[in-house]
């Protein structure tokens, strides 16, 4: 079945370092979104990246759409304690009509 | 313009009791999803819905679980004599259009606990 993968699972950086999560689909997407999810609340969308080899920036958060659109990734530049959460991606489901997410990636940032 | 809105944000229910979880999607959303995260993991679609109609329940668990969205009112998803394993955070989301270009909106989610 289809699997949308996620590494590193947690991550811990030092409050200035830089941060990068990765995602990788077992099928090709048609789009990718991000989103985030702080602790104890709900996601909240990021980004959609449609074409391939797309890259958007919001201002430290630089995402990334694969050539082969199976993969994407998330970095962060000189992380506040702001950016502390889970980010997943999440892509269409194949023949389906709702959004596969990702294992997703746990942020701590330590001040 | 008031965002997807989820109530109870918390509900505590015994085994065997039921759990009601309602979502009024964001004005002019007529498209909305129900995912399940679990503790400690990521959120697991469970049904689409559109006003009356139930397009894809793919994502539900074949026994005590139900979703409705009716004509008026809130959609609601329905558990049936709950399990301890029914505790998890239920969020619902809405978009505007199905297509697959569309993101999401979720709301705050219910923390549903059984004990």
């Amino acid at each position: 079945g289809q699997q949308v993968m996620q590494i590193p699972q947690y991550q811990h950086v030092q409050e200035g370092e830089d941060f990068t999560t990765y995602c990788n689909s077992s099928t090709t997407l048609s789009n990718i979104q991000w989103y985030k999810q702080r602790p104890g609340g709900h996601p909240v969308f990021l980004i959609q990246l449609v074409k391939s080899g797309e890259v958007k920036k919001q201002k430290r958060l630089t995402f990334q759409f694969g050539e082969a659109k199976k993969n994407s990734s998330l970095h962060i530049t000189a992380t506040q304690t702001t950016d502390v959460g889970t980010y997943f991606c999440a892509g269409p489901q194949t023949g389906a009509n709702n959004l596969f997410f990702g294992t997703g990636t746990r942020l701590t940032v330590i001040p | 313009n008031a965002g997807v809105m989820q109530n109870p944000r918390h509900l505590v229910r015994r085994r065997g009791q039921e759990a009601r979880l309602r979502c009024s999607p964001m004005k002019g959303h007529s498209h909305v999803y129900w995912y399940r995260q679990l503790p400690e993991e990521g959120l697991k679609f469970m049904v689409y819905l559109q006003k009356e109609n139930i397009i894809d329940e793919s994502g539900m668990p074949k026994e005590r679980f139900s979703a409705e969205f009716p004509k008026e009112g809130p959609s609601i998803l329905r558990i049936q004599q709950v399990v301890r394993g029914d505790s998890a955070a239920y969020f619902c989301a809405s978009s505007p259009l199905n297509s697959d270009l569309d993101e999401q909106f979720f709301g705050p989610g219910t923390r549903l606990t059984v004990l």
